[in-house]
C-alpha cells in the first residue's frame, strides 16, 4: 500500500535552515508528484511547491522562492524540503503528500506531518 | 496568488444536507477541471475527499458529492452524520501552482 512517512519533529531558531524528509514506498516513487503544504497554529492550509521526482524539476511558490528548496533523493525514494532564513511565522506542520496522477490532479496520499518550531 | 474563498463556517443537524462554497477566478477554478476538496478532523493530516472536481476516491462515501459552476466549486454532503464534524478544504490548480481555500468548519449540531 502507498505510504509516505516524514522525518520527526524539528526545533529551531530564527535563522537557520531546516530539512525535512518525505519517504515514499508501495508503488514507482517516479511516477508521481509530490506536494508540500504547510499549516501553521490554528490556520489553513498553504500549498508551498512540488516536485517532480523523475526529473528532478521543482516549483514552488513566489513567495518561497530563494527561502524554499525540493529536492529528491531516486536511491532511498525520498524527497526533501529545505527552508532557510526561518521566521516565527514559518512555525507550522508541514506535510507532504503523493498527487494521485502522473500528471498532476489532487494530494492522494499524505504523510503524518512534520511540527516545525521557530523560537529564539 | 490569492487564497480560494469558504464561508469560515457552516453547520447542520444529523441527516440533513450543507453545501460549502469555493470561489475563485479565471486563473484558477474557473479554467481548470482540477479542484479537489479535503476533509481534516482535529489533530489529523487532510484526506482526500473529492478529486478533479466531482470524483469519489474508492472507500469515500456517496453522501460526498461536488460540482463547480464557472469560478465557483461546491461540496455538499448530503445525510450528516456526525463524524462529518471537521475542516473541509477546496483546492486548485491555478497554473504551475496550487492554491487552497481558507478553509470551512463544518459543526454537526
Amino acid at each position: 500500500q502507498v505510504q509516505v512517512v516524514q522525518s520527526g519533529a524539528e526545533v529551531k531558531k530564527p535563522g537557520a535552515s531546516v530539512k525535512v524528509s518525505c519517504k515514499a514506498s508501495g508503488y514507482t516513487f517516479i511516477d508521481y508528484y509530490i506536494h508540500w503544504v504547510r499549516q501553521a497554529p490554528g490556520q489553513g492550509l498553504e500549498w508551498l511547491g512540488w516536485i517532480n521526482p523523475n526529473s528532478s524539476r521543482a516549483n514552488s511558490l513566489e513567495k518561497f522562492q530563494g527561502r524554499v528548496t525540493l529536492t529528491r533523493d531516486t536511491s532511498i525514494s525520498t524527497v526533501f524540503l529545505e527552508v532557510t532564513r526561518l521566521r516565527s511565522d514559518d512555525t507550522a506542520i508541514y506535510y507532504c503528500a503523493r498527487d494521485d496522477s502522473a500528471s498532476g490532479s489532487s494530494l492522494e496520499f499524505w504523510g503524518q506531518g512534520t511540527l516545525v518550531s521557530v523560537s529564539s | 496568488q490569492s487564497a480560494l474563498t469558504q464561508p469560515a463556517s457552516v453547520s447542520g443537524s444529523p441527516g440533513q444536507s450543507i453545501t460549502i462554497s469555493c470561489t475563485g477566478t479565471s486563473r484558477d477554478v474557473e479554467s481548470y477541471h482540477l479542484v479537489s476538496w479535503y476533509q481534516q478532523h482535529p489533530g489529523k493530516a487532510p484526506k482526500l475527499i473529492i478529486y478533479e472536481v466531482t470524483n469519489r476516491p474508492s472507500g469515500v462515501s456517496n453522501r460526498f458529492s461536488a460540482s463547480k459552476s464557472g469560478n465557483t466549486a461546491s461540496l455538499t454532503i448530503s445525510g450528516l452524520q456526525a463524524e462529518d464534524e471537521a475542516d473541509y478544504y477546496c483546492c486548485s490548480y491555478a497554473g504551475r501552482s496550487w492554491v487552497f481555500g481558507g478553509g470551512t468548519k463544518l459543526a454537526v449540531l
